[in-house]
């Protein structure tokens, strides 16, 4: 039973590019959160993903947006790329949206902006 | 809105011993749960244990249990028997129904041989 996997495992961008982070969620699970790890920090919620929609947001800029594809995978993407968003970014899977607690991590995917 | 406080940057902590990881935490909501994490330094967030906010005994999980204290608004890890792989970031976080989980900032556990 696969977890939560997620691609690339690390990535080197400069500023003003755009990039893309990509999730499969953990077999059974329809529902996918992403969060940014800043260094020494612990992680902040981007977004959520229910049934192809955005379903909840954190407090990110527009530059941020993501996709749930049909198979329950997600995208998270970054546009315009700013030192500050050098991070480790997260996906989180769940079963469901609302009233389950569980949520299971993948390894995330190391961003560098320079 | 809720929030975390974890006051403790790094703790160190012998082989073999206990070792009590605090968290305190701010809500409005009347149903949430609390969680702990470990981080090792391979980056992935490892689930260790939860907590119901109307749950009347504090959960245990192995060698983790979760000293939960709902009137001080404080949810605190108990390590028993530490060993050398518990070395790692240690988050403690909050959902309220429906919503999105909120981290602190993380203690950072030494286990010294």
């Amino acid at each position: 039973d696969a977890g939560v996997t997620q691609s690339p495992t690390h990535l080197i961008k400069t500023r003003g590019q755009q990039v893309t982070l990509r999730c499969s969620p953990k077999s059974g699970h329809d529902t996918v959160s992403w969060y940014q790890q800043a260094l020494g920090q612990g992680p902040q919620f981007i977004f959520q993903y229910y049934e192809e929609e955005e379903r909840q947001r954190g407090n990110f800029p527009d530059r941020f947006s993501g996709h749930q594809f049909p198979n329950y995978s997600s995208e998270l993407n970054v546009n315009a790329l700013l030192l500050g968003d050098s991070a480790l970014y997260l996906c989180a899977s769940s079963p469901g949206l609302a009233d389950s607690y569980e949520q299971y991590f993948g390894p995330g995917t190391r961003l560098t902006v320079t | 809105a809720q929030k975390i406080t974890q006051t403790q940057p790094g703790m160190f902590v012998q082989e073999k011993e206990a070792v009590t990881l605090d968290c305190t935490y701010d809500t409005s909501d009347q149903s949430y749960g609390l969680f702990w994490y470990k981080q090792p330094s391979s980056g992935e967030m490892i689930f260790l244990i939860y907590q119901g906010s109307y749950d009347e005994q504090n959960a245990t999980e192995g060698r983790y249990s979760l000293n939960f204290q709902k009137a001080r608004k404080s949810a605190n890890l108990v390590i028993s028997a530490s060993q050398l792989g518990d070395s790692a970031m240690y988050f403690c976080a909050i959902r309220g129904y429906g919503q999105n989980f909120v981290f602190g900032p993380g203690t950072r556990l030494s286990v010294l041989p």
